[in-house]
């Protein structure tokens, strides 16, 4: 399958400051990439889509704000996580979509995921 | 809306006991349901998809079905290393995933 890397795989920051989580696809151009935030023994609930080259569509409660996403070329896109506070620690993971096939194709392959921790 | 609903939550099996893990859906216009494994702290790997109803899919001691309201994944005689939590979901027309809340399975040797 696809190969989708991540990066940092775990990060702790103090509250209040920024950290940025990296999405990259390794062995394919990714025109569309998901960002999601996982908690704690729940499945994955979507944050935002990210497009390359135009601004991402966020979920509806997804402070766009706070979670900002850039998708500046067909292999990355990143995670900024501005001000962060303790609530905001949790599972983000991207997945990148496989594209071609046509429109029943809709393949997406996941990162290793970040674990942040905010103190 | 969309919706998926995985049963059962949790699913201990001896090794060798085989069983069967099922995805509902609700779904408007199916572009594909999508299984996957996911290791503790690890991003989910991805498995099988499925497009249509009556489609079947194999790989090692997995085997994924599916029709028209649901999806089972068939495990064969299960080891140890199968042991993780399994992810279903699906994809429509709003061109997103929806996820299960997933099955945690352990397998005891």
């Amino acid at each position: 399958g696809a190969v989708v890397s991540q990066h940092p795989s775990r990060v702790i920051c103090k509250s209040g400051t920024s950290v940025k989580i990296e999405c990259r696809s390794l062995d394919f151009q990714a025109t569309t990439m998901f960002w999601y935030r996982q908690f704690p023994k729940q499945s994955l609930m979507l944050m935002a889509t990210s497009n390359e080259g135009s601004k991402a569509t966020y979920e509806q409660g997804v402070e766009k704000d706070k979670f900002l996403i850039n998708h500046a070329s067909l292999t990355l896109s990143t995670l900024t996580v501005t001000s962060a506070h303790p609530e905001d620690s949790s599972f983000y993971i991207c997945s990148a979509r496989v594209p071609g096939g046509g429109p029943a194709r809709t393949e997406a392959f996941f990162g290793q995921g970040t674990r942040l921790t905010v103190v | 809306e969309d919706q998926v609903t995985q049963s059962p939550e949790a699913l201990r099996l001896q090794e060798g006991e085989s069983s069967s893990l099922n995805c509902s859906y609700t779904v408007s216009g199916l572009r594909g349901l999508f299984w996957y494994r996911q290791d503790p702290g690890k991003g989910p790997e991805f498995l099988f998809t499925l497009y249509s109803a009556g489609e079947e899919k194999e790989k090692e001691r997995l085997k994924a079905t599916l029709t028209k309201k649901e999806s089972f994944l068939h495990i064969t005689a299960p080891k140890p290393e199968d042991s993780a939590t399994y992810l279903c979901a699906v994809g429509g027309n709003t061109g997103k995933l929806i996820f299960g809340q997933g099955t945690t399975l352990q397998v005891k040797p």
